[in-house]
């Protein structure tokens, strides 16, 4: 139990479907982060957030929509997804928005598949 | 471009020891982490270096040269339950993090 959860923990969406995924930290930890992780890839930073405003955003589809209504609370939203949008969505926090040796503690993650 | 290089997938005997070893080329350095990842599971942290030398941390150690843009970790007295991904990642001169692909450690009896 690393103090993040994530829910669900698997979702089966299809291409027209809008659906969130949540993510809540207990560590009260000033940034988060969305990651996907891809079979055999190395993890792709989604979007960060610090103090509750978005920091990073590295040229997510508009598919994909973050929302941080507080330090607390992660969502990202989902629509109009692709099938090579299935993969494993990790949402971590820190302290800090990567500074120094600052780690980063994961949720489980939400498997997502879009059939 | 950006680039962290690390085995994609390593098996080691219960009992030994193993060293996974991860090679990074990035625009500035401010640290380098460890992470396990077991199957089905969250990322765990294990370790961060970001001074020249050896961190040791009861069986797992880091191992980081700057020159080199070269680090390892090595896990002794290996268990069955240290079967799981490793990722290293750097954190780079805008303190974004960049992650390897993973080494997938096999532990057999």
């Amino acid at each position: 139990e690393t103090g993040v959860t994530q829910t669900p923990r698997h979702l089966v969406m299809g291409m027209t479907n809008k659906k969130s995924l949540k993510c809540e930290q207990h560590l009260g930890h000033n940034a988060m982060y969305w990651y996907k992780q891809s079979a055999k890839k190395p993890l792709e930073l989604m979007f960060v957030y610090s103090l509750e405003e978005r920091v990073e955003n590295n040229s997510v589809p508009s598919r994909f929509s973050p929302e941080c209504p507080n330090s607390s609370h992660l969502f990202l939203h989902l629509h109009t997804l692709q099938p090579e949008d299935s993969a494993l969505y990790l949402c971590a926090s820190s302290q800090g928005a990567g500074r120094g040796g600052n780690e980063q503690f994961f949720g489980p993650g939400t498997r997502l598949t879009v059939l | 471009g950006q680039n962290i290089d690390q085995p994609t997938e390593m098996t080691a005997t219960e009992g030994a020891i193993v060293q996974i070893n991860c090679t990074y080329q990035t625009s500035g350095f401010n640290g380098l982490f460890w992470y396990q990842q077991h199957a089905g599971e969250a990322p765990t942290f294990l370790s961060y270096n970001v001074l020249d030398g050896l961190e040791e941390k009861g069986r797992f150690s880091s191992f980081l040269s700057r020159s080199k843009g070269y680090s390892y970790l090595l896990l002794k007295e290996l268990q069955m339950k240290d079967s799981a991904s490793y990722l290293c990642a750097v954190l780079d001169s805008n303190y974004q993090l960049i992650w390897g692909a993973g080494t997938k450690l096999i532990i057999k009896p």
